[in-house]
């Protein structure tokens, strides 16, 4: 099985609706992050969790939010997702070293 | 703001050639470098890291740091086919919170 899992895989969404992406990872890491990746732009970090308590904005939070349910779950939320978020979402987690990121399958996200 | 520069290539070699990839980083601070590969709709995973000034190797791949030049460079020796790939460069700075900065990645197609 899959260390660090995301659902769903792909979603085709509208402009102003919710939609929540999920990530869960059984390497039992206390860290986890969430990337955007576009074409030409390489990947971006959008929120990082160092534990159940801690959350961080990344480099581009805005529009985006998160919920760390618990230390193998890390959600990633659009509230009114929008055209320009249309993007490949992935989740990884580390050690606390950071040297090894694990990164999950990825969601695509399409909207219209 | 923490700098990655890769050139995006596409970066065409033949089978059995050296594939040269390059990357350098603004932030004198930086600590820590890792090549990661990804391959078409697949998630990044980690090839290799390197720490030190000088060269690194593991099998084909022989990674290469110069701190004075703020530069890092992949080296694979005896390109294959399956080498065809995105090669994502990052970067991390001593202390702080251990995320590392990715670059947008080089594209590498190795022909047969």
């Amino acid at each position: 099985d899959a260390d660090v899992t995301q659902t769903p895989r792909n979603r085709i969404t509208k402009t102003g609706k919710r939609i929540m992406l999920e990530c869960s990872q059984t390497k039992g890491h206390d860290r986890m992050y969430w990337y955007r990746q576009d074409p030409g732009l390489g990947l971006r970090l959008i929120y990082y969790s160092f534990d159940v308590k801690d959350i961080n904005k990344g480099e581009i939070s805005d529009g985006y939010s998160v919920s760390r349910q618990a230390q193998a779950k890390f959600s990633l939320s659009l509230e009114s997702a929008i055209p320009n978020q249309t993007a490949l979402y992935f989740c990884a987690t580390s050690d606390p070293s950071g040297d090894t990121q694990y990164f999950g399958p990825g969601t695509r996200l399409t909207v219209l | 703001q923490k700098e990655v520069e890769q050139n995006s290539g596409p970066l065409s070699v033949p089978e059995g050639a050296i594939a040269s990839l390059n990357c350098t980083y603004s932030d004198r601070g930086s600590q820590s470098f890792f090549w990661y590969r990804q391959y078409s709709g697949k998630s990044p995973e980690l090839i290799m890291s390197i720490y030190s000034n000088g060269d690194k190797e593991d099998g084909r791949f022989t990674a290469q740091l110069n701190k004075a030049s703020q530069y890092v460079s992949l080296l694979i020796r005896d390109s294959q086919p399956s080498d065809s790939a995105t090669y994502l460069c990052a970067v991390r700075v001593g202390g702080g919170s251990y995320i590392p900065t990715f670059g947008r990645g080089t594209s590498l197609i190795v022909h047969p």
